[in-house]
């Protein structure tokens, strides 16, 4: 049972390249989510999921795609990314379809955008 | 819209004495809020949660106190130890169902030896 997993762990990329990062949760949970974390900003929804083939925006969706066409996997996509996207991105997976219980965190994604 | 502010943003105590961080919240109908720690380089994770029908919280040396009317919740931590060296964010859920939670701002906790 390895939890969330998240594809890669560190990135660089140039202005303008596209790229999928990866999640992929063991647990069967249904809902699922991706946030970024910035310094002095704590962590923020991008786009979440509440069962397979369902997607919805979050916090700070702009610049960002996202689809879970299977139940395990979540793929986040930034189509022509931007300096303002370096980040951590964190995946992270929940069991019930409520806001009350535990998020489980895949171990972050360091992207930088030169 | 839905905010949740965290303060302070760092914190430093000597071993063994208590910290505390507080959080308030935005949206009223806001009914779960835990409590996440992230020590250097790591994933978040869960160290203490309450619900809105609960005022105070108790988990070993952290607890947390909840004041539903002035829409702020607090987490202490008694007998600090080193390890206890982290980040720790709050966050509360939003309305709506959706399975969201709102993080705040976090706070940078050091414990010096």
């Amino acid at each position: 049972n390895a939890g969330v997993t998240q594809t890669p762990k560190f990135r660089v990329l140039k202005t303008g390249q596209s790229m999928t990062l990866l999640c992929a949760q063991d647990m069967n949970h249904e809902y699922m989510y991706w946030y970024r974390q910035d310094p002095g900003m704590g962590l923020r929804l991008i786009h979440y999921s509440v069962g397979e083939g369902t997607t919805a925006k979050g916090e700070v969706p702009d610049g960002y795609n996202v689809s879970r066409l299977k139940k395990q996997n979540f793929l986040l996509g930034l189509e022509s990314a931007a300096p303002s996207q370096t980040s951590v991105y964190f995946c992270a997976s929940s069991p019930v379809d409520r806001a009350d219980e535990k998020l489980f965190f895949g171990s972050g994604t360091q992207l930088s955008v030169l | 819209g839905e905010n949740v502010e965290q303060h302070p943003s760092t914190l430093s105590v000597q071993e063994g004495d208590s910290a505390v961080i507080k959080c308030t919240y935005s949206d009223s109908a806001s009914n779960y809020f835990p409590w996440y720690k992230q020590e250097l380089g790591k994933r978040p994770q869960l160290i203490i949660d309450i619900r809105s029908n609960v005022g105070e919280k108790k988990d070993q040396r952290i607890a947390v106190t909840l004041n539903k009317t002035a829409k702020h919740f607090s987490l202490h931590i008694t007998e600090t130890q080193p390890e206890d060296s982290a980040v720790y964010f709050c966050a509360a859920s939003s309305s709506g169902n959706t399975g969201k939670l709102i993080f705040g701002q976090g706070t940078t906790l050091q414990v010096k030896p």
